[in-house]
């Protein structure tokens, strides 16, 4: 029952460039959703997250888009830096409840 | 002076052996989190504790079990291990259930043999 979804495993983007990261839901229920960033041998950490009344939320270069409709949500990061290579997870929580992760987006900014 | 920190960082053992791994966080708060990440990177929530009551207890092996002696603490024991408990074991806390930020630890690479 995977209800958050991450279908690209990498992405490696040119340093300076936009990084676009894809997160799909399954359960329309969810109403706040988190993006959490990951070192190796370290824990995730929160990145950015956006609530369900709103469809963007901007912390400098990091912007995370909702689609409701589509059950979609985005993580932009403008422009990317080499120190964002990192494994980007998504997350997704109903009424306060637990949180449903996605498997991961591995990010590799080529400087 | 980090947050929340686990220890070991990694656990290799054999199969049928108990073992714990321990959990602090200095950030105050009142709840905290085991999650599970097994090999297909699925980040799994197992427990959540809540001022030393069980809140959440996803359909985990009751070989696991969850111990808070207090706020600051929530220990994982793992009894009889078997070979499919080989994952990483993270730590989390937030400032209160349904709150919506979470601090990880650093994780707990669990090799069962």
């Amino acid at each position: 029952d995977q209800q958050v979804k991450q279908n690209s495993p990498s992405l490696s983007v040119q340093e300076g460039r936009i990084s676009i990261l894809n997160c799909d839901y399954t359960n329309s229920m969810f109403d706040y959703f988190l993006w959490y960033k990951k070192y190796p041998a370290e824990g995730p950490t929160f990145l950015i997250s956006i609530s369900s009344i709103k469809d963007k939320n901007e912390d400098g270069r990091f912007t995370v888009f909702l689609n409701k409709s589509a059950k979609h949500l985005s993580l932009h990061i403008v422009p990317s830096q080499p120190g964002d290579s990192a494994v980007y997870f998504c997350a997704a929580s109903a009424f306060g409840n637990q949180f449903y992760f996605g498997t991961g987006t591995s990010l590799t900014v080529i400087p | 002076d980090t947050a929340v920190s686990q220890t070991p960082k990694y656990l290799v053992t054999q199969m049928g052996n108990d073992k714990s791994i321990k959990c602090e966080q200095n950030l105050g708060h009142d709840t905290m989190y085991w999650y599970k990440q097994d090999s297909k990177k699925f980040l799994k929530i197992m427990f959540s504790y809540n001022n030393k009551e069980l809140i959440i207890n996803e359909t985990v092996p009751n070989r696991f079990s969850p111990k808070s002696p207090d706020k600051a603490h929530l220990n994982l024991h793992i009894n009889s291990l078997e070979l499919g408990d080989s994952a990483v074991y993270f730590c989390a806390s937030s400032q209160a259930a349904g709150s919506n930020e979470q601090f990880f630890g650093p994780g707990t690479r669990l090799t069962v043999l």
